[in-house]
């Protein structure tokens, strides 16, 4: 059964704090993404990764960067969190060519930034 | 980019009742199709997909969904909906090509709450 785990569930961060948000697959997917989701604007797309080092950028990378150093484990940081970057964060991965398989998700990080 | 359109952002139903939540997208071209469903306190989950062939899927719990291609539809039903049916579903769509391979672009969401 395919796990993905967030490291954090819940997190209280001040303005100007640096985030970091893991994410660990244990199913050797290429695949991993950082969602946002927000009440009443869905999943927005972060950043996505097929492969180890890759990165690329999604709909709103803005304020936000990722690191994939490993094929299991894909970052998220916030360099300076900011009070609209208060959201759920949901992490994902997929294996096979990308848009073909399923997406399996993790149970997210409520992030909330004062 | 592509754009996904969830026509309800809630649905409160009996159970018993039927439901249909609406789903358009905008890309023209060879799609996949996707819902997902996040029950309370859980994790997003596939709920059913549609890559090609017969375009009346099946999926978990009882659920289907049409494609309908000229419509550029995907419509979630299910004919009698229980108290457990109480989540949030998503549709999703991939146009699977380009710049966008791999980028699943998902609907704003539509909450259903089952009344028992």
């Amino acid at each position: 059964d395919v796990k993905v785990t967030q490291s954090s569930r819940y997190l209280v961060k001040r303005t100007g704090e640096k985030v970091f948000l893991e994410c660990v697959q244990d199913m050797d997917h290429e695949n991993m993404f950082w969602y946002r989701q927000d009440p009443g604007l869905g999943l927005r797309l972060i950043y996505f990764s097929y492969d180890v080092k890759m990165k690329e950028k999604g709909d709103i990378p803005e304020g936000y960067s990722v690191s994939r150093e490993k094929k299991e484990r894909f970052s998220l940081i916030l360099e300076s969190a900011s009070t609209n970057q208060t959201s759920m964060y949901l992490c994902a991965s997929s294996g096979g060519l990308p848009g073909t398989g399923e997406l399996f998700f993790g149970e997210g990080s409520r992030l909330t930034v004062l | 980019a592509q754009s996904v359109s969830q026509h309800n952002h809630h649905v409160i139903l009996s159970e018993a009742a039927s439901l249909e939540l609406g789903c358009n997208y905008s890309y023209g071209g060879t799609v996949n199709l996707f819902w997902y469903v996040q029950y309370p306190g859980q994790h997003l989950q596939l709920l059913l997909k549609y890559f090609s062939g017969d375009p009346l899927v099946k999926g978990i719990k009882g659920f289907e969904a049409e494609f309908i291609k000229s419509k550029f539809s995907f419509n979630l039903r299910k004919p009698s909906v229980q108290w457990s049916d109480t989540a949030e579903y998503f549709c999703a769509v991939n146009a699977g090509r380009g710049s966008t391979l791999g980028r699943l672009y998902f609907g704003r969401g539509t909450q259903l709450t089952v009344w028992p």
